[in-house]
């Protein structure tokens, strides 16, 4: 079964400092995609990041960064230098290639809070 | 601007009054998809569609419809609405490109409350 995980129900971190929200991930497709989107608290989902299970590069989106660890089943998120902006729920996606139904499972969210 | 658009944004309604929450994208995107998104429960998929007159459930189809007779629409109909299905709701479209979803275009939600 398809299964997205994030252990960290909240985070704090000061502004500045670098952060990194954890997710792990279940599959047994051999391509699939992995998202990271930030929900504010106004509540729509923003697109941060997308790493393919192929790509040979840990993908990087300014501030953004996921560590894709895939022997381990990891994709954490990395902020770097955070604003008082990133205060969201972020969540971690996966798309598995084949699953044409579940063409997005989301885990259960990560509350970051930045503070000055 | 590409986006997706969901109506209304919030929605009080009483237990048993049918409702219908719309929902159209100007992307072409072949796949739309619900969400319902519950504190400490994440987003879990209520229905889908592949493409017009595809649809299938997803995990939590339970007391909702859905119709897809035009590409660019999707609306989610609660024929008779309970107070657990309180939720902010989410619709979705994708673009397949080489097998693989490319990230997803979300709407920005509609509050929906169950008196």
């Amino acid at each position: 079964a398809q299964k997205i995980t994030q252990t960290q129900p909240g985070m704090f971190v000061q502004e500045k400092e670098a952060v990194t929200l954890d997710c792990t991930y279940d599959t047994s497709d051999p391509s699939y995609g992995l998202f990271w989107y930030k929900q504010p608290s106004s509540g729509e989902m923003i697109f941060l990041i997308y790493q393919g299970s192929y790509d040979q590069q840990n993908a990087t989106e300014g501030r953004y960064s996921l560590n894709f660890q895939k022997a381990r089943k990891s994709a954490n998120l990395v902020i770097s230098a955070s604003q008082l902006g990133d205060s969201a729920m972020y969540f971690c996606a996966m798309s598995p290639l084949g699953q044409a139904g579940t063409a997005l499972i989301f885990g259960k969210g990560t509350t970051l809070s930045v503070s000055s | 601007e590409a986006q997706v658009t969901q109506n209304p944004r919030y929605l009080i309604t009483v237990t048993g009054k049918k409702l219908t929450v719309t929902c159209s994208q100007n992307m072409n995107h072949e796949y739309m998809s619900w969400y319902r998104q519950d504190p400490g429960l994440g987003l879990r998929q209520i229905y889908y569609s592949m493409n017009v007159e595809v649809t299938d459930k997803g995990d939590v189809p339970e007391g909702y419809k859905v119709s897809r007779k035009e590409k660019r629409n999707f609306p989610l109909i609660l024929e008779s609405p309970s107070p657990n299905q309180t939720s902010l709701y989410f619709c979705a479209s994708s673009l397949s490109l080489r097998g693989l979803w490319t990230e997803a275009f979300f709407g920005q939600g509609t509050r929906l409350t169950v008196v």
